[in-house]
């Protein structure tokens, strides 16, 4: 069965700090990749999505991931954090076969220190 | 372009009651998620709808159950409610029949069982 395993529950830095945020998934065949974020009382927002045409993929709020097969991870970066990136952050990825059903991670909820 | 909404935001229920949760998609989108989220177990897919049919579905009982009409808005309804269903219940909406199945959630129900 495919699975997400997001690394720590908890990830603190420090503003203008280096922010990385672990994503490893299981599956058989290529998969569609998504990052999301939630800040508290508030649904999901598509952060960036993994749709094979590039490996290193640009997303909103200065966020941007890199696929690697090999590794089967799909880790989520941003080179400065700021204190609006404070929230819940989700990997996820499209169930095969069963392209309305999002197979999601635990959440790594992030931290910014002033 | 307005996102996705739901109704109510908020609901509290008592015990062996029942209760629907409606969802508005994005204009054009036909398809339809709906997921469950728990502190303990996290976001859990319930079930899809695509064009009015149910396509997918998750592990829950048949206490939880669906539709979706002509216009793609959809309600979720769960009968004799218990202690465990309290939790955000999330729907999110996609074109559903192109790549990469990428899907936009709602702000959410946040339904709680006394």
């Amino acid at each position: 069965a495919q699975s997400v395993t997001q690394l720590g529950s908890h990830v603190s830095v420090s503003e203008g700090a280096l922010v990385l945020l672990r994503c490893n998934y299981s599956s058989s065949v290529p998969p569609y990749l998504f990052w999301y974020v939630q800040y508290p009382n508030q649904g999901l927002q598509l952060l960036l999505k993994y749709t094979s045409a590039a490996t290193l993929v640009k997303g909103i709020n200065g966020f941007e991931a890199e696929f690697k097969k090999s590794e089967t991870s799909f880790h989520l970066t941003k080179p400065s954090a700021h204190m609006s990136d404070a929230a819940e952050y989700f990997c996820a990825v499209v169930a095969t076969g069963s392209q309305g059903n999002l197979i999601f991670g635990k959440g790594t909820k992030l931290s910014v220190k002033p | 372009k307005a996102g996705v909404t739901q109704t109510p935001r908020y609901l509290i229920k008592t015990r062996g009651q029942q209760v629907t949760l409606s969802c508005s998609p994005i204009s054009g989108h036909r398809s339809v998620s709906w997921y469950q989220q728990t502190p303990g177990q996290g976001l859990q897919f319930l079930f899809e709808y695509f064009s009015e049919t149910q396509r997918n579905k998750g592990n829950f009982p048949g206490r939880f159950s669906g539709r979706q009409f002509s216009n793609s808005r959809s309600e979720m309804n769960v009968s004799t409610l218990e202690l465990g269903d309290s939790a955000l219940y999330l729907c999110a909406s996609s074109w559903g029949d192109r790549d990469p199945y990428e899907q936009y959630f709602g702000p959410g129900t946040r339904l709680t069982v006394t």
